[in-house]
């Protein structure tokens, strides 16, 4: 098996850039897909196959990758972007699946 | 509008066993691979097993802290799937959420997610 790691926490202004980071994962590398949860709610996906942004999604959520490390950047972040954000990944045999540690995002 | 809704959840002790549901209703179940991910208190996400749609083998595969343990399975004539837990650890507490991963949807895992179900294990 294998483990994502990502920072406990960031902790970011209103209006400046908040970067998550995720590494690990299987090899060969597999998509990395992003959730954002918030307290008492289901998580909603927010990034896909590393970079693609779902629809109903603010632009300000991108997402790229490089190496072993896939990051997920949030631009010009709101106070209503505070949350818990999870990477999530699987094996290339498609039996495992595998979430991110979480990071906690605080708008200060 | 695609809903996914858990129920079954409760407190027991520990070498318990329980059954969840997930009632799923505007998707097509049969052709879904569905999942179950749960989330202990204050932790993070965890993926708990799928299982595959019939067409593709409706296999099952687990996490390793589950296997043996909990067992997945599916009817598609009540558009219901199942999650059956036993030999329970107090580790097993936590909110245990369905998902559902359709073909063509964007996630490849995870497109839709119930609001999830409390399960509490203590003695």
């Amino acid at each position: 098996s294998y483990e994502l790691t990502q920072p406990p926490s960031v902790s970011v202004s209103p209006g400046q850039t908040a970067r998550i980071t995720c590494s690990g994962g299987a090899s060969p590398k597999q998509f990395t897909y992003w959730y954002q949860q918030k307290p008492g709610q289901a998580p909603v996906l927010v990034i896909y196959k590393d970079s693609e942004r779902p629809s109903g999604i603010p632009e300000r959520f991108s997402g790229s990758s490089s190496g072993t490390t896939v990051t997920l950047t949030i631009s010009a972040v709101q106070a209503e972007d505070e949350a818990d954000y999870y990477c999530q990944s699987g094996d290339s045999s498609g039996t495992s699946y595998v979430f991110g540690t979480g990071t906690k995002v605080t708008v200060l | 509008e695609v809903q996914l809704v858990e129920s079954g959840g409760g407190l027991l002790k520990p070498g318990g066993s329980l059954r969840l549901s997930c009632a799923a209703s505007g998707l097509t179940f049969s052709y879904a691979w569905m999942s179950w991910v749960r989330q202990a208190p204050g932790k993070g996400l965890e993926w708990v097993g799928r299982i595959k749609s019939k067409a593709a083998g409706g296999t099952t595969d687990y996490a390793a802290p589950v296997k043996g343990r909990f067992t997945i399975s599916r009817d598609d004539s009540k558009d219901t799937l199942y999650l059956e837990m036993n030999s329970l650890k107090t580790d097993d507490s936590a909110v245990y959420f369905c998902s559902a991963d359709l073909p063509g949807g964007i996630s490849d895992y995870f497109d839709y997610w119930g609001q999830g179900t409390l399960v509490t294990v203590s003695s």
